[in-house]
């Protein structure tokens, strides 16, 4: 399976931007790229998924690399509630195994009032 | 929220009995999973299906087995609880391979 590496940890002041990078070097052409991030005592939530262009909605942005050898999750103005572990997911198209939602360790975003 | 209720939410059971844990979805999506969470491991997959009657293992699936027979509910079983199991157990389901996934609440499950 493909793998990504994210920083282990990042900090934030509140409304200001956040910037989360993931590497995935080793991406496929039809892997997919989603990021998910997990608040305190609660499931894994949904932000953003992306193929090849940057996408935007109502959470977050996403900023693929040209190569797709990386990506960027884009918190515009970063609040209190913001505050989780986020994780950056490659996902296969279709067949094999990659549709397993592997996660990895993921970056621990903390935001500062 | 999307339609995903896990049951029980909580439980404590004695080693080396059997244990169920229930995801039922309103979603009619295909793909469902369940995952352990323990602290230093982040989230492990167990088990996943792909459509009803249609599973695979994970990367943990020692001691669990798994069924589907329709497609609203994926049941996760211990058939005889260690202590080692005792874990936050989520259970998730999206409507295709690449699309987006949704997780329930989580069930706390403590083996004694």
């Amino acid at each position: 399976d493909a793998k990504t590496t994210q920083p282990n940890s990042m900090e934030s002041n509140e409304e200001e931007p956040v910037h989360l990078p993931c590497n995935h070097s080793t991406i496929s052409g039809t892997d997919y790229i989603h990021w998910y991030r997990q608040l305190p005592s609660q499931g894994p939530e949904y932000v953003i998924h992306g193929l090849t262009s940057n996408v935007n909605n109502r959470m977050a942005s996403l900023a693929i690399a040209e190569d797709r050898k990386s990506s960027t999750l884009i918190l515009h103005r970063a609040t209190l509630r913001d505050a989780a572990v986020y994780y950056c997911i490659l996902r296969g198209h279709s067949g094999g195994s990659n549709y397993k939602l592997t996660f990895g360790k993921g970056t621990l975003l903390t935001v500062n009032p | 929220d999307a339609g995903i209720t896990q049951s029980p939410r909580h439980k404590v059971t004695e080693t080396g009995t059997p244990v169920t844990l229930r995801c039922h979805q309103t979603e009619n999506h295909r793909y469902m999973y369940w995952y352990r969470q323990d602290p230093g491991h982040g989230l492990r997959l167990i088990h996943y299906s792909y459509g009803v009657k249609d599973t695979d293992k994970g990367e943990v699936s020692d001691g669990y087995s798994v069924s589907r027979s329709k497609t609203e509910d994926f049941l996760l079983t211990l058939e005889s609880a260690t202590s080692s199991q005792t874990s936050v157990y989520f259970c998730a389901i999206s409507v295709e391979v690449n699309t987006e996934a949704f997780f329930g609440q989580g069930t706390r499950l403590t083996v004694v």
